[in-house]
């Protein structure tokens, strides 16, 4: 089946710890996004990246961290400079094509700090 | 600045009444507005809308754009529990492929 899969689940980080999440995609996609949702707020973009090898900041990117080395692949690294890094997390990719596109959603990660 | 902005924030209606949705924005450059579904996890996509005065439908739900005025809305008539979600709406601007989201409506239907 073709979708987008995230892991862990659930995953829990200590004060000063690095944590990475996990996003695959089979649908061949060019673009993937990262996005930050909090109770009663629309989802905040975090990093996205139109082609591997290259990603662009989004309107909160500060102590995150990407890398796209593969088309199918976008982890999302939380860092310790990230203050209050609990929230759920949902990795979205998209086939760019010209002027009309939709993204597809994983099924999200939810991170809680010890 | 640009932004989307959401109507009601949440909502409580019975099972078989009609609900209206709004989404208004300001935005640079509109290229095309989003409807979506978040039940519990991930959102599902219901309805791409770039041109005015056009309704898009898919059973029960229905929705349409009006670029004069910046705003559009999303119908949901004869509503069942399985309705009750998140409904999210985003906005296209400009030719960066990013999404400008609103804070969503929270719609619960009552039995």
């Amino acid at each position: 089946d073709g979708g987008i899969t995230q892991s862990p689940k659930y995953l829990f980080r200590k004060e000063g710890q690095n944590v990475t999440l996990s996003c695959e995609q089979n649908l061949n996609h060019d673009a993937m996004y990262w996005y930050r949702q909090d109770p009663g707020q629309g989802l905040r973009l975090i990093y996205y990246s139109q082609i591997v090898n290259d990603f662009q900041k989004g309107d909160i990117a500060e102590g995150y961290s990407v890398s796209r080395e593969k088309k199918e692949s976008f982890p999302l690294t939380v860092t310790s400079a990230q203050k209050n890094p609990t929230a759920f997390y949902l990795c979205a990719s998209s086939r760019v094509v010209t002027s009309t596109w939709t993204q597809y959603f994983g099924p999200g990660t939810r991170l809680l700090v010890l | 600045e640009d932004k989307v902005v959401q109507s009601p924030l949440s909502l409580v209606v019975h099972e078989g009444d009609t609900v209206t949705l709004n989404c208004s924005y300001e935005v640079t450059n509109f290229r095309s507005l989003l409807w979506y579904k978040q039940e519990k996890k991930a959102p599902t996509f219901l309805f791409m809308l770039t041109s005015s005065g056009i309704e898009k439908k898919s059973g029960r739900l229905s929705s349409i754009l009006d670029k004069k005025e910046l705003f559009s809305i999303l119908n949901i008539t004869a509503t069942q529990t399985g309705d009750s979600a998140v409904y999210l709406c985003a906005v296209e601007a400009d030719s960066n492929y990013q999404l400008i989201w609103g804070a969503g409506t929270k719609l619960i239907i009552k039995p």
